[in-house]
This record gives structure tokens, C-alpha cells and sequence, in this order.
């Protein structure tokens, strides 16, 4: 039972570089989310899903793109990274009002 | 707007002791739930313990308990017969309803970094 599956687990860009954080689930939950999380701060939320082919944007979006083609899959895509986007990057899945996280990953844009 | 405020940036006890975090919220719903993740070095987000605001029995699990206040926004953390690997960043964290599309999120305070010691 993997439950949520996020890779990589560790990045660095350059600034202007483009990349896609992947996520998967394998527990058929509809709701899934990405949330960031900075230096003494709790996690923020940046798109979530409410089902494939729904995507809605959450407290902190810009600079990043997603989709969600099937339930399993909901990655996150930084078109043109930016320093201020050097982060821990969360994906979540939802059942029952529980939140299911991934280990999460950490990106440094240089 | 939904606010979790977490008072204490950081606190230490020693093992086999009882600690009490503290959490308060603002919200103007009533029906919502509360949650305590655990985020030790790993980094990982574990699930402590969760609130539905309809309970009125504060919820229980293990060694973890909390102390959920409605009227006052209130909802503590209370860790008994601390152990070493409770060492890690405590949040607060409140669900809210975002909109029709039934989208959830979590909104969290900035953490409560607990240091255990022998």
C-alpha cells in the first residue's frame, strides 16, 4: 500500500527552468491538493482537484500550472522557476475528511 | 477569512512528562473539523489526532489528547508520558470548505517545535 508517492524527492534549477513535480495515489481518492511549506511557516495551499479533469487554484498559485487527466495522478508544473519558489513542495489526497500526505519534495532554485 | 494561531514557537519537556500545545482559530462556520500533524525531521506529515466540531467529547488517541473549546476557538494538544521520538514540529491545522465543488483544504498555523529530552 504505497498511498501517496511523490518524486523526486529532491531537486535544484536554475532560475528559468521548467519542471514538473510528479504525484500519485493509489487509495481511488477523488480530492487531491499541492501545498508548499517555507522556513517557520505551516503548509499553504497552492491547487487542488476535486476529480479528474477539475482543477481549481488554492491560496498560493502563481507560478505553477497542474491537470489531472486520471484520479491517480496530479502533477504540479513550475513553467519558469523563480528563487522564491525554493520550497518544500507537499501532495496530498483526501477520504473521509483525513488528509493523506506525501514525503514531499525539496526544491531549490537557484 | 480562517486563521490558526499557534502561540508557542517552541517548547521542551522532558521524557515521560506532560506537555499542552496550544492552538486557537477564527471562523465564522460551525461545522469544520481540527487536526494536530506531527512533522519529525523526516519531514513527513503524520496525522495525530482529528475534531469534528459537532463532537462535544474531545477526542483520544493513546497518549495524544486534546482539549477542544468551541465556544472559545480553542484546541490544545496534550501529550502524556512524553517520549523521545515525539521530538518534532506540532501543527494545528483547521479544515475549510472552499467551495461548491466540495474543494477542501487545510489551513495551518506555523508549528510548534517540541524538543524532548532524557
Amino acid at each position: 500500500n504505497a498511498g501517496v508517492t511523490q518524486t523526486p524527492k529532491f531537486q535544484v534549477l536554475k532560475t528559468g527552468q521548467s519542471m514538473t513535480l510528479q504525484c500519485a495515489q493509489d487509495m481511488n481518492h477523488e480530492y487531491m491538493s499541492w501545498y508548499r511549506q517555507d522556513p517557520g511557516m505551516g503548509l499553504r495551499l497552492i491547487h487542488y482537484s476535486v476529480g479528474a479533469g477539475i482543477t481549481d487554484q488554492g491560496e498560493v498559485p502563481n507560478g505553477y500550472n497542474v491537470s489531472r487527466s486520471t484520479t491517480e495522478d496530479f502533477p504540479l508544473r513550475l513553467l519558469s522557476a523563480a528563487p522564491s519558489q525554493t520550497s518544500v513542495y507537499f501532495c496530498a489526497s483526501l477520504d473521509r475528511n483525513i488528509q493523506y500526505f506525501g514525503a514531499g519534495t525539496r526544491l531549490s532554485v537557484l | 477569512a480562517q486563521t490558526v494561531t499557534q502561540s508557542q514557537p517552541e517548547m521542551s519537556v522532558q521524557e515521560a512528562e506532560t506537555v499542552t500545545l496550544s492552538c486557537t482559530y477564527d471562523t465564522s462556520e460551525n461545522n469544520y473539523y481540527l487536526f494536530w500533524y506531527k512533522q519529525p525531521p523526516s519531514r513527513q506529515m503524520i496525522l495525530v489526532i482529528r475534531q469534528e466540531a459537532y463532537k462535544q467529547q474531545n477526542a483520544t488517541e493513546n497518549r495524544f489528547s486534546v482539549n477542544f473549546q468551541k465556544a472559545a476557538k480553542s484546541f490544545s494538544l496534550k501529550i502524556s508520558d512524553s517520549q523521545l521520538g515525539d521530538t518534532a514540529m506540532y501543527f494545528c491545522a483547521f479544515m475549510k470548505l472552499l467551495n461548491s465543488n466540495s474543494g477542501y483544504a487545510l489551513n495551518f498555523g506555523k508549528g510548534t517545535s517540541l524538543l524532548v529530552t532524557p
